[in-house]
């Protein structure tokens, strides 16, 4: 059974600073991974998809790193802004390229001014 | 483009009532919607997928008589919690598909208040 885990809970950080937020699945057997912005009592907006054969994505200031054989993708955000408060959710296939996603339970990110 | 809308944003009523959520694909058609359930500090959890024309297939756990879900056209569909009580306050996100190997896109989500 797919399981994803972020770490950390939440996250609070001075403007300006560079960060890491870490997720980490179980069934390795995967076509891709997203990761997920929300903000409060909102939906979710997509921000990086990469693929199986992909190692990285970028746009903009984030970047996203995935290493399928160990389970574990990260999300590095450069220069932080207050603008990226928001919690940050990251999401597999159930199995495969399965259309149904597992999310994790995200990172609250709290950037200070 | 990709827009997704999703109506109403926040509801409250009693105890015993139906409610019924919309989610609508503005710029795209939309041959898969999903529909998702997140309890504070929680993850997202598909509830679930519909096609349109079709049954919506339902996750483990999903009663199906509970939450009625209509996918009537390739830009609409509806999520019904039927005689709702205080365990079905949530957050319900709906999410659309259009054809081939496409992402899904999220509507910005009902807040569900049952008194």
């Amino acid at each position: 059974k797919q399981e994803v885990t972020q770490i950390p809970a939440a996250l609070s950080v001075p403007e300006g600073e560079n960060l890491v937020l870490n997720c980490s699945f179980t069934d390795s057997a995967i076509y891709n991974l997203q990761w997920f912005r929300q903000d409060p009592g909102k939906g979710l907006t997509s921000l990086l998809l990469i693929q199986s054969s992909q190692r990285e994505q970028t746009s903009g200031r984030l970047n996203a790193s995935l290493d399928k054989s160990s389970g574990r993708s990260t999300l590095y955000i450069a220069a932080s802004q207050p603008g990226d408060s928001a919690t940050y959710l990251c999401a597999v296939p159930i199995q495969g390229g399965s259309e149904k996603l597992v999310f994790g339970k995200g990172t609250k990110l709290t950037v200070n001014p | 483009g990709a827009v997704v809308s999703q109506h109403p944003s926040w509801v409250i009523c009693k105890s015993g009532t139906s409610v019924k959520i919309e989610c609508r694909s503005l710029d795209f058609q939309a041959t898969t919607m999903f529909w998702y359930r997140q309890f504070p500090k929680q993850s997202l959890m598909l509830m679930a997928t519909s096609n349109e024309g079709s049954k919506a297939t339902y996750e483990q756990g999903v009663e199906k008589d509970k939450f009625l879900i209509n996918h009537a056209s390739l830009t609409l569909s509806t999520l019904t919690v039927t005689s709702a009580h205080p365990e079905d306050s949530s957050f319900y996100i709906c999410s659309a598909r259009g054809q081939g190997f496409q992402p899904q896109h999220f509507g910005d989500g009902t807040r569900l208040s049952i008194l």
